[in-house]
């Protein structure tokens, strides 16, 4: 199985503060790399799909990157609705699998 | 607009049965695959099982294979998950989820799940 896991746990920041994560995969990938973003009480959200496309609806402030094993999400301008847990998610092999989360807290 | 809606999550003893649902509208429901992802409290979401749009190939996470069976009814726009011989370790709110280029575009609310003596 390919696992994937997230860095940092936890990001502390305020409003206005650019964001960057990282999800790093055990082998490569050919580019079936997902960000998911989920609130408490609600289903996750599709963010940004095949790496670097941006789901239709999400703000322009969410961009994905990277390619082979290293991915990243960027948030530029946090806003106060986007404190929230991301997820990162494969889907070039079964199972598919998540990372663990990335945690957007209030400083 | 896209809407999943689950139903026939419930408690359940160690070892029981259950059979979930999903059923789909304001989409083509037979062009997409579909998913089941469950969230345990506290923990991440986890992919459980894939079913295709048209020859119904599937997929399932190691844990469930042998005692969870998906299959979809295009005519009815559902897709169901069979659990048979349930663990405590299965209790988790599970998501019916559409795929769309190989992500997870569309998540329904959510059916809760118990498996607990």
């Amino acid at each position: 199985d390919i696992q994937l896991t997230q860095s940092p746990s936890f990001v502390s920041a305020s409003v206005g503060d650019r964001v960057t994560m990282t999800c790093r995969a055990s082998q490569s990938l050919d580019g079936r790399f997902a960000w998911y973003q989920q609130k408490p009480g609600e289903a996750p959200k599709l963010l940004i799909y095949y790496i670097s496309t941006l789901q239709s609806g999400v703000p322009s402030r969410f961009s994905g990157g990277g390619s082979g094993t290293d991915f990243t999400l960027t948030i530029n301008g946090l806003q106060p609705e986007d404190f929230a847990t991301y997820y990162c998610q494969q889907a070039n092999n079964f199972p598919w699998t998540f990372g663990r989360g990335t945690k957007v807290e209030i400083k | 607009e896209v809407q999943l809606v689950e139903s026939g999550g419930t408690w359940v003893q160690p070892g029981g049965s259950l059979r979930l649902s999903c059923e789909g509208s304001g989409f083509t429901f037979g062009s997409f695959s579909l998913n089941w992802v469950r969230q345990a409290p506290g923990h991440g979401p986890e992919w459980v099982s894939y079913i295709s749009e048209r020859d119904a190939t599937t997929y399932y996470t190691d844990s469930v294979k042998g005692r969870f069976t998906i299959f979809r009814d295009n005519a009815k726009n559902s897709v169901f998950l069979q659990m048979n011989s349930l663990r405590e370790e299965d209790t988790a709110v599970y998501y019916c989820v559409r795929d769309h280029h190989w992500s997870l575009d569309h998540w329904g609310q959510g059916t809760l799940v118990t498996v607990s003596s």
